[in-house]
């Protein structure tokens, strides 16, 4: 079972462009995150999605948008990327309504570096 | 403003030590509390969920207990191994389909 999948896993990028990181979830999970990991901050939520067609903000919204068009996928943008912005990304997906106390499962990860 | 706390931020211990971590969480509304293990390079892995007070969780060497009255969470490792080295997440989940607060982890380094 691929689980959640996330591309690209590295990517470098010049201050003030754009990308998009895509993640990816075959296990029919209603919720999905979005996390940012920065040395000695944790996990760091930035946006996440109840379900198809709704998102919500985060810990650290700013300069990151969210789709989420599919069920399956969830998207996040870098509008105008910036060098506060390198980090390393994670997506997440948990199954849905009334499963706290279900674990989430994560993706590799996407190591972002901004020039 | 929800605050999950883990202690240490950093342990070090030798191989065939036993060591354990604390997580401490606000008590009011609390559902769940889930443990991860996180390796470098990797994604966190799911270990335990826990709900209820006085719940005690087994997985090989490691163990975790679960005190909801008071707030806080125990994880043990008996008998350390350098492939236990790893960081360690709780978070905490304050309603059925709420989103985990996670802690800041505790990095455990283990020496053969």
């Amino acid at each position: 079972n691929a689980g959640v999948t996330q591309t690209p896993k590295f990517r470098v990028l010049k201050t003030g462009q754009s990308m998009t990181l895509l993640c990816a979830q075959d296990m029919n999970h209603e919720y999905m995150y979005w996390y940012r990991q920065d040395p000695g901050m944790g996990l760091r939520l930035i946006h996440y999605s109840v379900g198809e067609g709704t998102t919500a903000k985060g810990e650290v919204p700013d300069g990151y948008n969210v789709s989420r068009l599919k069920k399956q996928n969830f998207l996040l943008g870098l509008e105008s990327a910036a060098p506060s912005q390198t980090s390393v990304y994670f997506c997440a997906s948990r199954l849905g309504p009334g499963t706290g106390n279900q674990p989430q499962h994560f993706g590799d990860g996407t190591r972002l570096s901004i020039l | 403003i929800l605050n999950v706390e883990q202690s240490p931020q950093s342990l070090h211990v030798q191989e065939g030590d036993s060591t354990n971590f604390t997580c401490s969480f606000p008590s009011s509304n609390f559902y769940a509390l889930h443990w991860y293990r996180w390796e470098t390079a990797k994604s966190p892995e799911a270990l335990f969920v826990m709900t209820l007070n006085g719940d005690e969780k087994k997985k090989g060497r490691i163990s975790a207990t679960l005190n909801t009255k008071e707030g806080y969470s125990y994880l043990y490792i008996k008998g350390s191994q350098p492939e236990d080295s790893a960081t360690y997440l709780c978070a905490a989940v304050y309603n059925q389909g709420g989103k985990l607060i996670f802690g800041q982890g505790t990095e455990l380094s283990v020496k053969p």
